[in-house]
C-alpha cells in the first residue's frame, strides 16, 4: 500500500512566523504535490515536483515555497505565516506522468492567528 | 477556463438505494478523470481512475462513467450504506499536467 505522511494532523502558528510542513511518501514516487483545501473553493495546487530538486508553481503559490531534496520528502514553506493561510493542506503523489492516480496524505490543519 | 462542477453540494438517500453522483467539465481534451472519497477531516482517497480512452470503471458497488463528448462523468453506487457517507470529489487532468477539482458532493446515507 502507498503511504503518505505528513508531519502534523493540526498546527497553530502566529501571524509572522516561519511555518514547515513536511510530507513523506514510501513508494519511489517521482511527482509529489501540495494541495490547500477551503470550503467552496476545493482543492487548489500551491507547488508541484516531478524531480528532486525541480518545483513548479501551481495555481496559488503566492506566499509559499516549497523544497524537494530527496525524492521521498516534499517540504511547503510559508516564510511569514497570514491568517489567510489558515486552511487544510494535504500532500500527494503519483508515480509517472499524468496517467497516475495520487495519492493523499491525512492532511494538516493549520491555524493562524 | 477549465473547470470541474459537481451538483449537487449535498444530497441525502435512505439506505439501500442506488444513486448517482455527477462530474461536469468544461473542456473534452482530457486525458483523465479521477473519483476521490474524503471522510471528514481526513485525506483523500482514490475510487476510480478512468482514461480518456475509457468509457467506465468498475470497483465493488462502484462504476464510474466518462463521456467527454458531453462534458460529464457519473458515479453510481448500488446499495448503498450508511458507511458510504463522505464527500465524493471528482478530478479531471486536463492537456497539462495539474488536477483540476470539483468542490464535491456531500453524501449522506440515512439509515
Amino acid at each position: 500500500d502507498v503511504k503518505v505522511t505528513q508531519s502534523s494532523r493540526y498546527l497553530v502558528k502566529r501571524t509572522g512566523e516561519k511555518v514547515f510542513l513536511e510530507c513523506v511518501q514510501d513508494m519511489d514516487h517521482e511527482n509529489m504535490f501540495w494541495y490547500r483545501q477551503d470550503p467552496g473553493l476545493g482543492l487548489r495546487l500551491i507547488y508541484f515536483s516531478y524531480d528532486v530538486k525541480m518545483k513548479e508553481k501551481g495555481d496559488i503559490p503566492e506566499g509559499y515555497s516549497v523544497s524537494r531534496e530527496k525524492k521521498e520528502r516534499f517540504s511547503l514553506i510559508l516564510e511569514s505565516a497570514s491568517t489567510n493561510q489558515t486552511s487544510m493542506y494535504l500532500c500527494a503523489s503519483s508515480y509517472g506522468r499524468r496517467r497516475e492516480t495520487q495519492y493523499f496524505g491525512p492532511g494538516t490543519r493549520l491555524l493562524v492567528l | 477556463k477549465q473547470e470541474v462542477t459537481q451538483i449537487p453540494a449535498a444530497l441525502s438517500v435512505p439506505e439501500g438505494e442506488n444513486l448517482v453522483l455527477n462530474c461536469s467539465f468544461t473542456d473534452s481534451a482530457i486525458y483523465n478523470l479521477q473519483w476521490f472519497r474524503q471522510d471528514p477531516g481526513k485525506g483523500l482517497t482514490s475510487l476510480l481512475l478512468i482514461q480518456s480512452s475509457q468509457r467506465e470503471q468498475t470497483s465493488g458497488r462502484l462504476n464510474a462513467s466518462l463521456d467527454k463528448s458531453s462534458g460529464r462523468s457519473t458515479l453510481y453506487i448500488a446499495a448503498s450504506q450508511p458507511g458510504d457517507s463522505a464527500t465524493y470529489l471528482c478530478a479531471v487532468r486536463f492537456g497539462n499536467e495539474k488536477l483540476t477539482f470539483g468542490t464535491g458532493t456531500r453524501l449522506t446515507i440515512i439509515p
